[in-house]
């Protein structure tokens, strides 16, 4: 099973608004990824948890705060977002950092109001 | 430079044709890749990862040269459900993920 679940599938959130994103996977990855993509661009990475670690974060800003509470569970935390953080948010897993495949989930598209 | 760069497209074929997407990557360190595709408003999804020695999955043949840090994606015979925008992933020493910035594919009737 290469599932990785993501919720919730649309989120449509004004910006004084406080949600969080959810990702899900039960392969046994120890790495999980959280990544931006807005329209006709490829995926932009934010953050990645290595062994339930924040390792990488690329310079996100902080209205964006991920959270890893065990190696199955990813969440990403919005607060005060702005109407240019629209855009599709992906979750993706892989076995570890050292160059496994990524597993991505459907993802959850954002609307800022 | 982009760490990674591919064909800039769109590629407009009819069906049947045999296609080729080239991806080029700047890090002589770069250790994993990877082709995705990616249809509309969906995830991206693993098409194949590229070995050295090149490889083959069906109508699609994966191609690394590294010594002119090149990855090749050949698509044979190709289908209406091959439309979707492919997607070029080179990760390095265990760091990040790189994405190109994808060549999109239209196969037509």
């Amino acid at each position: 099973d290469t599932e990785v679940t993501q919720t919730p599938k649309h989120l449509v959130m004004g910006m004084t608004n406080k949600k969080s994103l959810k990702c899900e996977q039960h392969m046994g990855h120890r790495a999980m990824y959280w990544y931006k993509q807005k329209a006709k661009k490829p995926p932009e990475l934010m953050f990645v948890y290595s062994y339930e670690k924040l390792s990488i974060n690329e310079s996100v800003p902080s209205r964006f705060s991920p959270e890893c509470p065990n190696s199955s569970l990813l969440n990403l935390h919005l607060h005060a977002l702005q109407p240019e953080d629209s855009a599709l948010y992906l979750c993706a897993s892989s076995q570890d950092r050292t160059g496994d495949t990524q597993y991505f989930g459907p993802g959850t598209r954002l609307t800022v109001l | 430079r982009k760490e990674v760069e591919q064909d800039p497209g769109p590629f407009n074929v009819p069906e049947g044709a045999t296609v080729a997407f080239n991806c080029t990557y700047s890090n002589s360190a770069s250790q994993s890749f990877f082709w995705y595709r990616q249809d509309c408003r969906k995830e991206p999804k693993l098409l194949m990862s590229v070995y050295s020695s090149g490889n083959e999955d069906g109508r699609f043949t994966a191609q690394l040269n590294r010594a002119s840090q090149y990855i090749s994606l050949l698509i044979r015979d190709s289908k209406l459900s091959d439309s979707a925008t492919y997607l070029c992933v080179v990760n390095t020493n265990g760091q990040n993920f790189v994405f190109g910035p994808g060549t999109r594919l239209s196969v037509l009737p």
